[in-house]
């Protein structure tokens, strides 16, 4: 029990599919983060949420759309997606001094 | 854009073996963690260090930060294949939600 539950932990869909990430924390965290892991990249932050709202979008393309209805809760949709997209989407809540909890990730491959 | 380069990239050793992984940038950071990730799961906080020269140890597992806090170095005495996994540093500027993940060291332990 990671604290931090992604779902899907497996997706695969075709470039016109429409699908969305899950990420569910009850650790009374304030901020959650959605980040990408791609082979032999480093870790890519995505967004940013405090307290519901986004305080950060690291230039990610529209096709990538968050959602965050409330503090334990964060959505990632997915709509005309990339191969290049296929990765490993990782959520994350933080910590009051700062330091992250990840959840176990969802594995996308966009076909 | 901040840099975190990690060396060696990979890492193959024997059980029992000594191992250190570099964590360096030409930027401060306020501190610096130390993550691990095991195949098929999302990353675990290890330590935090915070103060530059300061030194964490967690059993077998030994943090320094520089002194100018800008550079850090994980060792780890007698290797074990539990230790197998991907090692990121990740360094924290201004405010708590900036973390910039180093390029992440994947060690490998075999008996």
């Amino acid at each position: 029990e990671t604290g931090v539950t992604q779902t899907p932990r497996h997706l695969v869909m075709g470039m016109t599919n429409k699908k969305s990430l899950k990420c569910e924390q009850h650790l009374g965290h304030n901020a959650m983060y959605w980040y990408k892991q791609s082979a032999k990249k480093p870790l890519e932050l995505m967004f940013v949420y405090n307290f519901k709202e986004q305080t950060e979008n690291n230039s990610v393309p529209s096709r990538f759309s968050p959602e965050c209805p409330n503090s334990s809760h964060l959505f990632l949709h997915l709509h005309t997606l990339q191969p290049e997209d296929s990765a490993l989407y990782l959520c994350a809540s933080r910590m009051n001094t700062g330091e992250l909890f990840f959840g176990e990730g969802s594995r996308l491959t966009v076909l | 854009t901040q840099l975190l380069e990690q060396s060696p990239q990979f890492l193959s050793i024997q059980e029992g073996e000594n191992l250190t992984v570099y964590c360096n940038s030409s930027s401060v950071f306020s501190s610096l963690q130390w993550y691990r990730q095991e195949p098929g799961e999302g990353p675990v906080l290890l330590v935090t260090v915070v103060t530059g020269g300061e030194v964490k140890k967690l059993k077998r597992l030994t943090f320094q930060f520089g002194d100018a806090r800008k550079d850090s170095s994980l060792h780890i005495t007698a290797a074990q294949t539990g230790d197998t996994g991907l090692y990121l540093c990740a360094g924290v500027t201004g405010t708590a939600s900036k973390l910039t993940f180093g390029t992440g060291t994947r060690l490998q332990v075999t008996l």
